[in-house]
């Protein structure tokens, strides 16, 4: 069965400091991957979107990145955090091909921007 | 990018009642429409979907009903149980691609004893 893992489970940052988050899943090949950031109660926006290695399409502009270093692994990324940035961080993986596309989430991450 | 707007924002029901949650959606070329439940701190989780080549889906206590025609879908819970306490959202692909999901803005539902 597959399994999504994302680290670490929270985090405090200062602001103006970098940040790395790292999703990986097991299980499948070649799944599309997806970076959300959800607000203290709201919804969830769609941050970044990959359909396979170093593929990347970004949806919204933002201090943040990502990469696809392997076929599983997506991280998150930024070179100086900002208040804004604080939120709740979830990776989700989808089948790469055909008309499946229901999506699987990771367990999160808790980013507290100080 | 495909709107969902969804509501109620939150909605209290009693044990045993029945919850709906309501999404409507603009325009899709893809018919997928998948509910996800979180709980405090989780991440969501897919609860049920549908694929209106039929009207509705039940699984167990949840049911999907969707409307074509008008754009609509929903989410019902019979005889809601404080378990069932959790953010309910809605999603619909975006328009022009079915690999992405654009999601409604989540009903906190609580369910009381």
């Amino acid at each position: 069965s597959q399994t999504i893992h994302q680290w670490p489970a929270t985090l405090v940052q200062p602001v103006g400091s970098p940040l790395s988050l790292e999703c990986t899943v097991e299980g499948t090949s070649n799944p599309n991957l997806y970076w959300y950031r959800q607000a203290a109660g709201r919804g969830l926006q769609l941050l970044f979107y990959s359909v396979g290695i170093g593929q990347i399409s970004s949806e919204v502009p933002q201090n943040l990145s990502a990469s696809r270093p392997q076929d599983r692994q997506f991280i998150l990324s930024s070179k100086k955090l900002l208040l804004s940035d604080s939120g709740f961080y979830l990776c989700a993986w989808s089948i790469g091909k055909g008309m499946r596309n229901e999506q699987f989430f990771g367990p999160g991450t808790r980013l507290t921007v100080l | 990018q495909q709107q969902v707007k969804q509501s109620p924002q939150s909605l209290i029901v009693q044990k045993g009642g029945i919850s709906i949650i309501n999404c409507a959606y603009e325009n899709t070329a893809f018919d997928y429409f998948p509910w996800y439940q979180q709980f405090p701190g989780k991440g969501p989780a897919l609860l049920i979907a549908i694929r209106p080549d039929v009207s509705e889906k039940k699984e167990g206590r949840f049911t999907i009903s969707f409307n074509k025609s008008a754009k609509q879908f929903s989410l019902h819970i019979m005889d809601s149980q404080p378990g069932d306490s959790a953010t309910y959202f809605c999603a619909a692909p975006f328009t022009g691609t079915a690999s992405k999901l654009t999601f409604g803005t989540g009903t906190r539902l609580q369910v009381t004893l």
